[in-house]
């Protein structure tokens, strides 16, 4: 079965500043998708950004990042230039390509700290 | 704005009640979904539905139903609520045929059952 690990609980970042979301996974397949969803405090989770498995580029979305290595199962998300609205619980998520796209696996979360 | 809509956003109720949490979207999509999330914790997967007439349950064992008569209508139901059914439940959609489509998330119902 599939596994996502988020082994930070809180993270806290200045504004203006760069932080790194960490996220590992384990899987036996070779295609699959990867998600950042961001939730904030009780507003409803929204998608930051989305990788194929097949795609070797990292994605980026304006100042989202992500840090894919496929080989090491690891899918990191960056945000640049920090800001206040960033303030949100951070999930990593899976979906198997193979599954017919209904099971996507959440990490615990990170909650992410701005600070002014 | 949300194109998925949940009511109640929240809910206090006695031990025993029967009652349904609605959940209704906007944009055609064929998939939906039921997740369990405790505060500030991960999501779990309790029901989902290819389309119409189709539903099943999740990873997560759950005493509730649902039905999807209609696409755009996922109602939640739990016959006789208890206390351990205390939680936030996320009503989501998802397109179909695109493997890398997001889920879109509704703004949730929060349920305390006392």
């Amino acid at each position: 079965a599939q596994t996502v690990t988020q082994s930070q609980p809180e993270m806290s970042v200045q504004e203006a500043e760069t932080v790194t979301l960490s996220c590992t996974y384990d899987t036996s397949e070779s295609d699959y998708y990867l998600f950042w969803y961001k939730q904030p405090p009780s507003r409803q989770m929204i998608l930051v950004i989305r990788q194929e498995a097949y795609k070797q580029q990292n994605a980026t979305e304006n100042r989202f990042s992500v840090n894919f290595q496929k080989a090491a199962k690891s899918f990191s998300l960056k945000i640049s230039d920090s800001q206040l609205g960033d303030a949100a619980m951070y999930f990593c998520a899976y979906r198997s390509a193979r599954t017919g796209g209904f099971k996507t696996i959440f990490g615990a979360g990170t909650r992410l700290f701005v600070k002014a | 704005e949300a194109d998925i809509y949940q009511t109640p956003r929240y809910l206090v109720i006695g031990t025993g009640k029967k009652i349904t949490l609605e959940c209704s979207q906007t944009m055609g999509h064929d998939k939906m979904y039921w997740y369990q999330q405790d505060p500030g914790m991960e999501l779990h997967l309790i029901h989902y539905s290819y389309g119409v007439n189709s539903t099943e349950k999740g990873d997560l064992s759950s005493e509730s139903t649902v039905s999807r008569i209609r696409t755009e209508h996922f109602p939640l139901t739990l016959e006789s609520a208890r206390p351990s059914h205390t939680s936030q439940y996320l009503c989501a959609s998802s397109d179909r045929g695109l493997g890398n489509s997001p889920l879109h998330f509704g703004n949730g119902t929060r349920l305390t059952v006392t």
